[in-house]
């Protein structure tokens, strides 16, 4: 059963524009909420994380926003590159040292 | 920077062949994690290590054993391997203490089992 749902399962935009990706999560528990972004070939690696005590956090062109009641998160990306094209995880994590990934999103970012 | 190599890029094992993959890492990290990366349905866990010789199950454990005997290395092993278990598979580590989180990801390992 997956704790974390990721949508959407793929996503086109064009050079300049704004994607967005979504996750929603159950387990209240969780409390630390990364984002990893892998490209062809590659392991995914850390983007950007945030904790619940915050609703939103940025870094650079990458910005996640997080609604605790609602218990969501969105990853993004301003002023979207060709180089952002990759897939891209989010993540929760409990007690321990666990993640629980969602699905990904593969980003195409045409130029 | 931290290295977590992984012993083959590409497998190609018989149904019924007992495989082992290997994962090393360089940074002296207590956590060692192997998921398996399936097209939609994400990185799912299958075992990890928080400690030499100390090993938990994740959340697809059947069919797989794990053994981490130094702690810079972790392996998986599929003891018969079955063609469900065609997937890529990826070692991660993670050092322990508070508030550090990242978990680094080696290149992975395509299986294909025939």
């Amino acid at each position: 059963q997956q704790q974390v749902k990721q949508s959407p399962q793929s996503l086109i935009v064009q050079k300049g524009g704004i994607p967005i990706i979504n996750c929603a999560y159950e387990n209240t528990a969780f409390d630390y909420f990364p984002w990893y972004q892998q490209f062809p070939g590659k392991g995914p690696a850390l983007l950007i994380a945030i904790r619940p005590d915050v609703s939103e956090k940025k870094e650079g062109r990458f910005t996640i926003s997080f609604n605790k009641s609602a218990k969501q998160f969105s990853l993004h990306i301003m002023d979207s590159q060709p180089g952002d094209s990759a897939t891209y995880f989010c993540a929760a994590k409990g007690s321990g040292s666990r993640l629980t990934f969602g699905e990904g999103t593969q980003l195409t970012v045409n130029p | 920077d931290v290295k977590v190599t992984q012993s083959s890029r590409y497998l190609v094992k018989r149904t019924g062949e007992k495989v082992f993959l290997e994962c090393v890492q360089d940074m002296d990290h207590e956590n060692m994690f192997w998921y398996r990366q399936d097209p939609g349905l994400g990185l799912r866990l299958i075992y990890f290590s928080y400690d030499v010789k100390m090993k938990e199950k994740g959340d697809i454990p059947e069919g797989y054993s794990v053994s981490r005997e130094k702690k810079e290395r972790f392996s998986l092993i599929l003891e018969s391997a079955s063609t469900n278990q065609t997937s890529m598979y990826l070692c991660a580590s993670k050092t322990s203490g508070p508030y550090q989180e990242t978990q680094y990801f080696g290149p992975g390992t395509r299986l294909l089992v025939l």
